[in-house]
């Protein structure tokens, strides 16, 4: 079975600082997406940014972006110019074929928080 | 596109009683999920539907759950003979087929 590891249980940074959270990954597949989804107190899940395992080229949104190590099995996430709108849980997730579907694989996740 | 909703938001049962959650998912996606989340973990996957067909099913779906997806629109997540185990955040997911899987608020199980 595949398993997602988030090494950092919680985080903090200032307001429009950099920070990067951490996650390693175990999987025999060779072509597979990574998730990051970002989860707000109280409300619900929604999508940061996605990799493709077969795109060598780091994703980015904005202020958000990845850096894919594929033979490290490496997958982190650097903020940058954090806001406060930005503390949440964030789970790093892969997508797993075996079984017919494509589910998600979730690490226990980051605490982070954005200080004024 | 009003995203994927889950009702009720909160349950909360005594041991023993049975409960049923819905989702309604995007209207034009094909794929349905179903995670639980408990407290300080991440989501991990139950089942899974494409359509109305059920693929897939984690081990961790014992028989006391069924979930249903009757032609392809909502689904329900029925808990029979609920336990204290079974308190957590039940949440549902849709996605075309783009890989990316749209999460609704959840739904949250306190058995009491």
């Amino acid at each position: 079975a595949q398993t997602v590891t988030q090494s950092q249980p919680e985080m903090s940074v200032q307001e429009a600082e950099t920070v990067t959270l951490s996650c390693t990954y175990d999987t025999s597949e060779s072509n597979y997406y990574l998730f990051w989804y970002k989860q707000p107190p109280s409300r619900q899940m929604i999508l940061v940014i996605r990799q493709e395992a077969y795109k060598q080229q780091n994703a980015t949104e904005n202020r958000f972006s990845v850096n894919f190590q594929k033979a490290a099995k490496s997958f982190s996430l650097k903020i940058s110019d954090s806001q406060l709108g930005d503390t949440a849980m964030y789970f790093c997730a892969q997508e797993e074929t075996q079984g017919g579907s494509e589910k998600l694989v979730f690490g226990k996740g980051t605490k982070l928080t954005v200080n004024p | 596109d009003t995203g994927v909703s889950q009702n009720p938001r909160h349950k909360i049962t005594k041991r023993g009683q049975n409960v049923t959650f819905r989702c309604d998912p995007i209207s034009e996606h094909n794929r349905l999920y179903w995670y639980r989340q408990t407290l300080g973990q991440g989501p991990e996957f139950l089942t899974y539907f494409q359509n109305e067909a059920q693929l897939e099913k984690s081990r961790l779906l014992s028989d006391r759950f069924s979930a249903e997806r009757p032609k392809g629109s909502f689904s329900t997540l029925e808990i029979q003979r609920t336990e204290q185990g079974d308190s957590a955040m039940y949440l549902c997911a849709s996605s075309s087929d783009f890989y990316e899987q749209y999460f609704g608020p959840g739904t949250r199980l306190t058995v009491t």
